[in-house]
């Protein structure tokens, strides 16, 4: 079964510096989708970025970037010159492609929660 | 453009009292819906998942139940409520061909449940 672990409970950041969160997963595909959502204290989950796998350059939002290391099953965020507005829980997730069929359901880590402080 | 509308925002409910939750997405057709719990300092769990009318599939046996009566409609059930069907729920959905893309779910903006 495919697992996704955040090792990371607890983040802070200063503002306008860049901090990186990790995640790690477990699968036996060698296709899939791996993103990371922020949820905010209103708890809606947004869409941060998404990766896929058989993609190698890493995918990058605007301050947000990711370094994807498929072999190592590895997939860390990285938020660049950090706002106030960061401050969320942020949960990485895995999904499969559609072609391999299935619910394609997020399984998703347990979450890093950011504080950014002023 | 596409949007997710999930209600009530905020429900409080008796142990042992019915529940309905209602999802609706607008501006695409033949989604995926989802439905998925986070409890308490925990991540999402997903509860179910429809690929078309009437079409649902259970992840986790439990108190609650699906229903898709319309393309674009997902409700979430339960005949008598427990104290841990407490928790925030989140209804999700993905696009199951192009222009809406399908690799990409979105969610709503989440009902919060307490069961008293």
């Amino acid at each position: 079964a495919q697992t996704v672990t955040q090792s990371q409970p607890e983040m802070s950041v200063q503002e306008a510096e860049t901090v990186t969160l990790s995640c790690t997963y477990d699968t036996s595909e060698s296709d899939y989708y791996l993103f990371w959502y922020k949820q905010p204290p209103s708890r809606q989950m947004i869409l941060v970025i998404r990766q896929e796998a058989y993609k190698q350059q890493n995918a990058t939002e605007n301050r947000f970037s990711v370094n994807f290391q498929k072999a190592a099953k590895s997939f860390s965020l990285k938020i660049s010159d950090s706002q106030l507005g960061d401050a969320a829980m942020y949960f990485c997730a895995y999904s499969l492609t559609p072609i391999q069929g299935g619910s394609e359901k997020l399984v998703f880590g347990k979450g890093t929660k950011l504080t950014v402080n002023p | 453009s596409q949007t997710i509308h999930q209600w009530p925002a905020t429900l409080v409910q008796p142990v042992g009292s019915p529940l309905s939750l209602e999802c609706t997405v607008e501006g695409t057709s033949n989604p995926n819906l989802y439905w998925y719990r986070q409890a308490a300092g925990r991540g999402l769990q997903l509860l179910f998942y429809s690929v078309g009318i009437g079409q649902i599939s259970s992840e986790v046996p439990q108190n609650l139940s699906a229903s898709r009566p319309q393309d674009r409609q997902f409700i979430l059930s339960s005949k008598k409520l427990l104290l841990s069907d407490s928790g925030f729920y989140l209804c999700a959905w993905k696009g199951t061909r192009d222009p809406w893309g399908t690799d990409t779910q979105y969610f709503g903006p989440g009902t919060r449940l307490t069961v008293l």
